[in-house]
């Protein structure tokens, strides 16, 4: 079956702008997770939906940054008033959850965000 | 809070070398424990996992053991092919169900 797909695969913008990034998770997931990857860092957790909710919004670095999944499928990541430091890859994956226990992640191709 | 340490790269090895990228974590009780590798070009994917200690993931040629004892997940394989170079990424899933990475590790394998 489908992945999880992301869009835009890549996003240029400017400083002070905004800037919205879609993902699209496994059919049937009901967690969904959003990840920053700096160039060559590991992930960094940013929120975690499980269904319509925030279960766990910790990693999210200030109130600049904001998430939503209205229906418990697609998710958007939106950043106000970028900053050049946001430039990163920006991470989507969705799991199972079963049994109380979170199945494996699986990754989205990333959307690679560059703020000039 | 949770902490991942991964063995720093870059490595290279030769076609056939055996291959051991050191993990070690920190976590509050019993995390899940997983490798990922990202490809030139690709995205994150999981290459194998173990979920209790003593447990070993294997995929793919490689092999790594929850070892609660020493709180370590290292990765190995045998005999590493030119296919094998990528990043890889040592991760936990403890009490937070989100992932706690590793700094990556890159491979790469000359023939």
């Amino acid at each position: 079956g489908a992945g999880v797909s992301q869009t835009p695969s890549n996003k240029v913008t400017e400083k002070g702008k905004y800037v919205e990034l879609r993902c699209d998770p496994i059919s049937g997931h009901t967690a969904l997770y959003w990840y920053r990857q700096s160039l060559g860092q590991g992930p960094e957790f940013l929120i975690y939906f499980q269904g319509t909710g925030a279960a766990d919004d910790s990693g999210l670095p200030n109130d600049r940054f904001f998430a939503v999944r209205p229906e418990g499928s697609v998710s958007t990541l939106k950043i106000q008033r970028t900053e050049r430091g946001d430039s990163a890859v920006y991470l989507c994956a969705s799991s199972l959850v079963q049994g109380g226990r979170t199945d494996t992640q699986y990754f989205g191709p990333g959307t690679r965000l560059t703020v000039l | 809070g949770d902490s991942v340490t991964q063995m720093e790269g870059p490595v290279t090895l030769s076609e056939e070398a055996f291959l051991t990228i050191n993990c070690t974590y920190t976590a509050t009780g019993y995390p899940s424990l997983f490798w990922y590798v990202q490809y030139p070009g690709e995205g994150l994917q999981l290459l194998l996992k173990a979920t209790k200690a003593d447990d070993k993931g294997s995929n793919k040629g490689f092999e790594a053991t929850y070892r609660k004892e020493t709180t370590s997940f290292h990765l190995e394989k045998g005999s590493v092919q030119v296919s094998d170079s990528a990043v890889y990424f040592c991760a936990l899933a403890g009490s937070a169900r989100q992932l706690t990475f590793g700094s990556g590790t890159q491979l790469t394998v000359l023939p």
